[in-house]
């Protein structure tokens, strides 16, 4: 079975610290996302990144950053926390066929 | 730029009874489509994808969609519902050509009565 896993389940953070979300994938997919689902607005894609230390913006790349060091691994930063982005942030990478495997998911508070 | 609406918010449907989800896209090309669930507390399921040839695709748990290009539509149905169908449903449209990256609509939360 594919593994996708998120360093957090729940995490709370002040306003202006430096936030990052870890995201492992056990299968040697090269495709890997980050998304952030809010109540009525679905998923929004923030970064995703195809392969080793390259990075592509999603529709929503603003506040935030990504690093892929490693093609098992994506991060995602948040340089200085606001209280806008408190949300479920979720993870996930493809595979060929392009079926997205999705983590539990990050759920941020900012305060 | 590629969008997904989808029109319905929220559904209550009969325990039994048929379920039809719609979902518009807009896209320049032709599309890679894909329908995903979310139970409550779960991680997001990919139900069905369509990615080319016939228009009807079958997916897991007795789902269906239809892809029609004239109506820029990919609508979900099953023909009876159970009551574990209740969830959230997700449409989606590949962002980009090769169809990783995907752009979600809001979302259609299901509800079943009995």
């Amino acid at each position: 079975d594919v593994k996708v896993t998120q360093s957090s389940r729940y995490l709370v953070k002040r306003t202006g610290e430096k936030v990052f979300l870890e995201c492992v994938q056990d299968m040697d997919h090269e495709n890997m996302f980050w998304y952030r689902q809010d109540p009525g607005l679905g998923l929004r894609l923030i970064y995703f990144s195809y392969d080793v230390k390259m990075k592509e913006k999603g529709d929503i790349p603003e506040g935030y950053s990504v690093s892929r060091e490693k093609k098992e691994r994506f991060s995602l930063i948040l340089e200085s926390a606001s209280t806008n982005q408190t949300s479920m942030y979720l993870c996930a990478s493809s595979d060929r066929g392009r079926k997205q495997y999705f983590g539990p998911g990050t759920r941020l508070t900012v305060t | 730029a590629q969008s997904v609406t989808q029109p319905d918010i929220h559904i209550t449907v009969s325990e039994g009874a048929s379920l039809e989800l719609r979902c518009n896209y807009s896209y320049g090309a032709t599309p890679y489509l894909f329908w995903y669930v979310q139970s409550p507390g779960q991680g997001l399921q990919l139900l069905l994808k369509y990615f080319s040839g016939d228009t009807l695709v079958q997916g897991i748990k007795g789902f269906e969609a239809e892809f029609k290009r004239s109506q820029s539509s990919f609508n979900l149905r099953k023909p009876s519902v159970h009551w574990s169908d209740a969830a959230e449903y997700f449409c989606a449209v590949g962002l980009n050509q090769a169809g990783t990256a995907l752009i979600f609509g809001k979302g259609t939360t299901l509800s079943v009565s009995s």
